[in-house]
């Protein structure tokens, strides 16, 4: 079964505006932790924000945030006032339990338009 | 600081020939990682370390492939022989032990390009 569910395969978005990327996951684990990465065309995955099943607030790391809804099993990422470097495949991933690898989902596509 | 190193960033092989891809984690992490990318299959995981011994191999397609880590600052992953099939991305990624600093993030090497022709 799929762990981690990203649904959008290709996304634009306007320059300046905000853009979320939807990320649903399936675990049976009461532990575990969310991570988005971002991936542009040169290739390397970046790290860009976490959340742990038992944080109680959402995570926020500058221009990005993760709305954590745990009964839906949605990690969703918003990337508030789009740049034009912005544009990337972005990954949704899991860990669970004490296990350290992660799970990824396919990945979505964003395009900033100017 | 320096960032997980991976070594060649690009390789064009020809099919049956062996293929070395080279990984050095960042200093003090307890955790490697290797994973394959490619289109149809996305990122998989193929391997993990803890502290040099490997703890979970069950992603590693067949017995053409193999990774050692000899030592904290270095690991391997074989391919032999090289298939077409084989042409994707390989990213070493390394992680510190949760509840440290930057135990909540894996840390990826900028990923070694393999064709196989």
């Amino acid at each position: 079964a799929q762990k981690i569910t990203q649904t959008q395969p290709g996304m634009f978005v306007q320059e300046k505006e905000a853009v979320t990327l939807d990320c649903t996951y399936d675990t049976s684990d009461p532990s575990y932790g969310l991570f988005w990465y971002k991936q542009p065309s040169s290739g390397e995955m970046i790290f860009l924000i976490y959340q742990g099943s038992y944080d109680q607030q959402n995570a926020t790391e500058g221009r990005y945030s993760l709305n954590f809804q745990k009964a839906r099993k949605s990690a969703n990422l918003v990337i508030s006032a789009s740049q034009l470097g912005d544009s990337a495949m972005y990954f949704c991933a899991m860990r669970e339990g004490i296990d350290y690898k992660l799970s990824f989902g396919a990945g979505t596509t964003v395009t900033v338009r100017a | 600081d320096a960032g997980v190193i991976q070594s060649p960033r690009h390789e064009v092989t020809e099919m049956g020939q062996e293929v070395t891809l080279r990984c050095k984690p960042i200093s003090g992490h307890d955790y490697l990682f290797w994973y394959r990318q490619t289109m149809m299959r996305g990122l998989e995981l193929l391997i993990y370390f803890n502290n040099n011994v490997p703890i979970d191999d069950s992603g590693m397609p067949e017995d053409r492939f193999s990774a050692k880590m000899p030592n904290a600052s270095f690991s391997t992953l074989k391919i032999q022989p090289s298939e077409p099939r084989d042409s994707a991305v390989y990213f070493c990624a390394s992680s510190p032990l949760r509840g440290s600093k930057g135990g909540n993030t894996i840390y990826f090497g900028e990923g070694s390009w393999l064709t196989v022709v």
